[in-house]
């Protein structure tokens, strides 16, 4: 009964390296999302997909990239990482039958130096 | 567009007394509420949510919060709190028929004995 996996759990970068995060969902759900956590800030939506091969700007789309080639996952892409993307990252999905109840990851713990 | 405002961003509380955190919300469409709960290290978790019906919504651990439409509110109530209740707790809303959220900056509680 894994629900949402994200991996990595921890990664430190280097600024302008590039890194893909995953996030897998086991729930058959149709909508996937992202998130960034940011202190005194709350969860600010990134990117979001609304099915298979779909996906969608959020709040703070700049600097990310994402892709849904399979139902079961949804891939954040840092193209040429930026201190100002050190964060805790959210992957969350949802049925569209069952209303709003988001089921979330652990978290990916980024650091960019 | 919508907008959420939780009106403490810490709130220490002794063990066994009650506690209540304060959310706001702004909306030109209807929307559904939420309350998530994020311990250490962990994903967020659904406290509780009200969709439709009686205003006062009952949720998981002895929560509960009532949504006042008038005053665009839905704070979160607890009569008497636990040591594990020391998390923080994320307001939420979502539009009717809509695909995005909307998250609070967060409440941190910190229980003491």
């Amino acid at each position: 009964n894994a629900g949402v996996t994200q991996t990595p759990k921890f990664r430190v970068l280097k600024t302008g390296q590039s890194m893909t995060l995953l996030c897998a969902q086991d729930m058959n759900h149709e909508y996937m999302y992202w998130y960034r956590q940011d202190p005194g800030m709350g969860l600010r939506l990134i990117h979001y997909s609304v099915g298979e091969g779909t996906t969608a700007k959020g709040e703070v789309p700049d600097g990310y990239n994402v892709s849904r080639l399979k139902k079961q996952n949804f891939l954040l892409g840092l193209e040429s990482a930026a201190p100002s993307q050190t964060s805790v990252y959210f992957c969350a999905s949802r049925p569209d039958r069952e209303v709003y109840i988001q089921y979330f990851g652990a978290g990916t713990r980024l650091s960019v130096l | 567009a919508q907008s959420v405002t939780q009106l403490d961003s810490q709130v220490p509380v002794f063990e066994e007394a009650p506690v209540e955190l304060r959310c706001n919300y702004s909306s030109s469409v209807s929307v559904y509420l939420f309350w998530y709960v994020q311990y250490p290290n962990q994903g967020l978790q659904l406290l509780l949510k009200y969709l439709s019906g009686s205003t006062l919504v009952k949720g998981i651990n002895g929560f509960e919060a009532e949504f006042n439409k008038s005053q665009t509110s839905f704070h979160l109530r607890k009569p008497s709190v636990h040591i594990s209740d020391t998390a923080e707790y994320f307001c939420a809303v979502g539009p009717v028929g809509g695909v995005k959220f909307q998250f609070g900056a967060g409440t941190q509680v910190v229980v003491t004995p």
